[in-house]
Order: C-alpha cells, then sequence, then structure tokens
C-alpha cells in the first residue's frame, strides 16, 4: 500500500518570500509523484510531475520540486510567491496503476 | 482544446435519494476516473472506467456505481445517500497507457441534507 503525508497542514507565507511544502510518501517500489494545486471553489490543477529522469523537476507558475529516493519525499519550492499563489496544495502518488493517493492538503496563505 | 467537464456543478438531496453526475473527459483522452473529496481532506479514489468497464475500485460501497459511455464520457451514481455523501466530486480523464497523468475537472459539489 501507499500513503502520503503532507507535513504541514497550513503555511502562511508573505508576498515575495520563498515557500516550500514538505511531501514523503511510503512505497516500498518505484512511484510516480505529482503536485496539484486547487484553488477555492475549483478542481485540481496538475502543478508538475515526476516520471522518472532528473530528480529536480520544473512546474509552472514558477514552482520546482525535488525527488528525493533515499529519504522518500517530495518537497514542492517557489522561490518568490505572489498573493494569487493562496490556494490549497496537494502531493500525490501513483505505484503506476490506475490511481492516485493523495495527501491530507496543505494550505498556504500569501499576505502582503 | 476542451479539458474536462462536469455536470452539474452544484446539487443538493436529501438522505435517502439518488443522484447522477456527469463528466465529458478531456479530448483525446479515454479513461476516466472519479474522486470524493470530503472538505478540509484529499481526494479518495472511488473507481476508474476504461473501453466502459470499471478497472479498479477503492474503498467505497456499492451504493456508489459507473458508466462510460462509448465516447468516453461518464456518470456516478450513488443510491441511498447518506449525510456523509456530502462533498466535491471529481471527474479526471487520462488516456490508458498513461493512467496515473489525470487531469481535473471543476468538480460537481453535492449536499446532503
Amino acid at each position: 500500500a501507499q500513503s502520503v503525508t503532507q507535513l504541514d497542514s497550513q503555511v502562511p507565507v508573505f508576498e515575495e518570500a520563498p515557500v516550500e511544502l514538505r511531501c514523503n510518501y511510503s512505497s516500498s517500489v518505484s512511484v510516480y509523484l505529482f503536485w496539484y494545486v486547487q484553488y477555492p471553489n475549483q478542481g485540481l490543477q496538475l502543478l508538475l510531475k515526476y516520471l522518472s529522469g532528473s530528480t529536480l523537476v520544473k512546474g509552472i507558475n514558477g514552482f520546482e520540486a525535488e525527488f528525493n529516493k533515499s529519504q522518500t519525499s517530495f518537497h514542492l519550492r517557489k522561490p518568490s510567491v505572489h498573493i494569487s499563489d493562496t490556494a490549497e496544495y496537494f502531493c500525490a502518488v501513483s505505484l503506476n496503476d490506475y490511481k492516485l493517493s493523495f495527501g491530507a492538503g496543505t494550505t498556504v496563505t500569501v499576505r502582503a | 482544446d476542451a479539458g474536462v467537464t462536469q455536470s452539474p456543478t452544484h446539487l443538493i438531496k436529501t438522505r435517502g435519494q439518488q443522484v447522477t453526475l456527469r463528466c465529458s473527459p478531456k479530448s483525446g483522452h479515454d479513461t476516466v476516473s472519479w474522486y470524493q473529496q470530503a472538505l478540509g481532506q484529499g481526494p479518495q479514489f472511488i473507481f476508474q472506467y476504461y473501453e466502459e468497464e470499471e478497472r479498479q475500485r477503492g474503498n467505497f460501497p456499492d451504493r456508489f456505481s459507473g458508466h462510460q459511455f462509448p465516447n468516453y464520457s461518464s456518470e456516478l451514481n450513488v443510491n441511498a445517500l447518506l449525510l456523509g455523501d456530502s462533498a466535491l466530486y471529481l471527474c479526471a480523464s487520462s488516456l490508458r497507457s498513461r493512467s496515473y497523468e489525470q487531469y481535473f475537472g471543476p468538480g460537481t459539489r453535492l449536499t446532503v441534507t
């Protein structure tokens, strides 16, 4: 079985400051990893994905994430956030099967 | 290029009733997955359809059923609604060959009273 732990339920951050959202997963085999963003009253938008290759992946809106196999982590970062980055962020894993397993989410609130 | 669409946007039902939610996949996609997202939680996998068959199912009771049509669109049916079924229901589409790479619709907000 696979599970996903997002270590921070809420992250307040000032505008133009950096942010890191932490995600750990448990799996005995290789997985595919994803970060999604959910704006209020909307569905999920794919930010970035790790399938194979380089452990540093870049996504949309200036986000990037680093896959660390030894620590089974996939932390999301952005060097400078904007007010518009206020949203819920979900880490998800797939064991090359049909479904995505999601973490509980991290609420990012960007303040001026 | 149209993305994933879902209808209706919002729905209010009474306990014990039945509901049908609809989803049209992204153009070119042949696989549809359904998720339930309770308030303040991450989405939970309900089931996935490909070639009009249920391919995998999450830990949901038989009250939850689905269907996929030849044009790849899909329906989610929930019978005997409970208060706990109140949630955002998300549809995601993908290619069968890359079924883990899913694109989500805006969701249907179901409220059971």
